[in-house]
């Protein structure tokens, strides 16, 4: 089955202790990216990966790292994280960006206390 | 700017009542529209999508959309809705970038709630 998977899919911690979210694809897509997603903003990228060892900066990176060694993982990495990082988020991939499809995983609720 | 503008953050309607979600977008350029969906507790899924060709497009669960490019708008439509279109509804554009790449934008989505 095609699916994008994260985990955790919960996560309470507290400020200054680093955590890492895991993304992991099935479907060999080379585009991947992670989202943000808070009451009344939508959805806003953090950063994206055209492909491995290529990402860039999507609209709030601030205090957030990512890496792309393999095509089929994208982990999200918080150094120091903080109470405004408190969010619900998400990991999308697909076969490329502007006409194909974004597959999402079910999401991680990150509360940082 | 780049910008995607849904206009209501909620629309409640009663149950067999059409739905209209409004979407609008600023462009010069030539764009692609996609709607996506999200149920309570779930991720993101495609609904349907734009490229090229027929303006009014048709997706799952009986959704369409018709693009017009005049008002640069994309709005979703279903004549009869259920109570298990109950969801979060999102309308995402992609635009040109200035490196000749482009970039998906979300707007900030319209929750549907639909009563008995």
């Amino acid at each position: 089955e095609a699916q994008v998977t994260q985990n955790p899919r919960y996560l309470i911690t507290v400020t200054g202790k680093k955590l890492t979210v895991t993304c992991s694809q099935n479907m060999n897509h080379e585009y991947m990216s992670w989202y943000r997603q808070d009451p009344g903003l939508g959805l806003r990228q953090i950063y994206y990966s055209m492909n491995v060892e290529v990402t860039d900066k999507g609209d709030v990176p601030e205090g957030y790292k990512v890496s792309r060694k393999e095509k089929r993982n994208f982990p999200l990495i918080l150094e120091s994280p903080s109470p405004n990082q408190t969010s619900l988020y998400f990991c999308a991939s697909s076969s490329g960006l502007s006409t194909s499809e974004q597959y999402f995983g079910p999401g991680t609720r990150l509360t940082v206390t | 700017a780049q910008s995607v503008t849904q206009l209501d953050s909620q629309v409640p309607v009663f149950e067999e009542a059409p739905v209209e979600l409004r979407c609008n977008y600023s462009s010069s350029v030539s764009v692609y529209l996609f709607w996506y969906v999200q149920y309570p507790n779930q991720g993101l899924q495609l609904l349907l999508k734009y490229l090229s060709g027929s303006t009014l497009v048709k997706g799952i669960n009986g959704f369409e959309a018709e693009f017009n490019k005049s008002q640069t708008s994309f709005h979703l439509r279903k004549p009869s809705v259920h109570i298990s279109d109950t969801a979060e509804y999102f309308c995402a554009v992609s635009f040109p970038d200035q490196g000749g790449s482009e970039k998906l934008v979300f707007g900030k989505g319209t929750k549907l709630t639909v009563n008995p």
